[in-house]
């Protein structure tokens, strides 16, 4: 049973250009949605946790400014912008916060740079 | 800020064998330690989790953990080439969830 669905799952991405990703949630019993990045050189990182709709932050980082946002308890959207070079994003889902319940994570959405 | 470092960078075993991996932490405060696997092409999948110094089991895994030596490891019993993929180590430091991974073992069984 797939709990996240992320789309796009890839795209290709003028250099100066934003994109805007979502994540779905397939079953409301693990509403702590998270997103992640991981680099080419498959650096994972922590950029959001997101736990209530509305909730909404932003981070800037070598190589891409992020925009996360709860949507609604089923939808989780990024946008990233001025991404420098390539990178995977993953949006996660667990029944409580990091550490104290099974993670589970989507299929991913590849970006690259044009 | 939280150094998460790993060990080795790569590894070949041959099938049926005992594989160690290691992790290091420089936070004394970190409370929650995790493992993840990603085969080649594929999310990240967690695999195990513990908050407490010891050692915890699941099949052929096993998690121990020294926070006093700001260490802990993952060791595959009986290891199947279907273990080949990408070991992460992950940990957050006291209060905040928010992990910090380690760049990965880059782990190859052979039959």
């Amino acid at each position: 049973v797939t709990l996240l669905e992320q789309n796009p799952r890839w795209r290709l991405v003028p250099r100066g250009q934003a994109v805007n990703l979502r994540c779905i949630l397939k079953n409301s019993q693990y509403p702590w949605m998270s997103w992640y990045q991981q680099d080419l050189q498959k650096q994972l990182q922590w950029l959001f946790t997101l736990r209530s709709p509305g909730d909404k932050e932003v981070k800037s980082l070598p190589g891409a400014d992020y925009l996360a946002t709860r949507v609604t308890d089923t939808e989780l959207r990024l946008q990233v912008a001025n991404m420098s070079q390539g990178r995977t994003l993953y949006c996660t889902c667990s029944g409580e916060g990091w550490g104290r319940d099974t993670q589970y994570f989507g299929p991913g959405t590849r970006l690259l740079v044009l | 800020q939280q150094k998460v470092q790993q060990s080795p960078e790569s590894l070949i075993v041959p099938e049926g064998a005992m594989t160690s991996l290691n992790c290091t932490f420089s936070d004394s405060a970190s409370q929650y330690f995790a493992w993840y696997r990603q085969h080649s092409g594929k999310a990240p999948k967690a695999l195990m989790s513990i908050f407490s110094n010891g050692e915890k089991e699941e099949g052929r895994f096993t998690i121990h953990l020294n926070k006093a030596s700001l260490h802990f490891s993952l060791h595959i019993r009986d290891s199947q080439p279907s273990d080949s993929a990408l070991y992460l180590c992950a940990v957050t430091s006291g209060g905040n969830y928010k992990p910090t991974f380690g760049k990965g073992t880059s782990l190859v069984v052979h039959p």
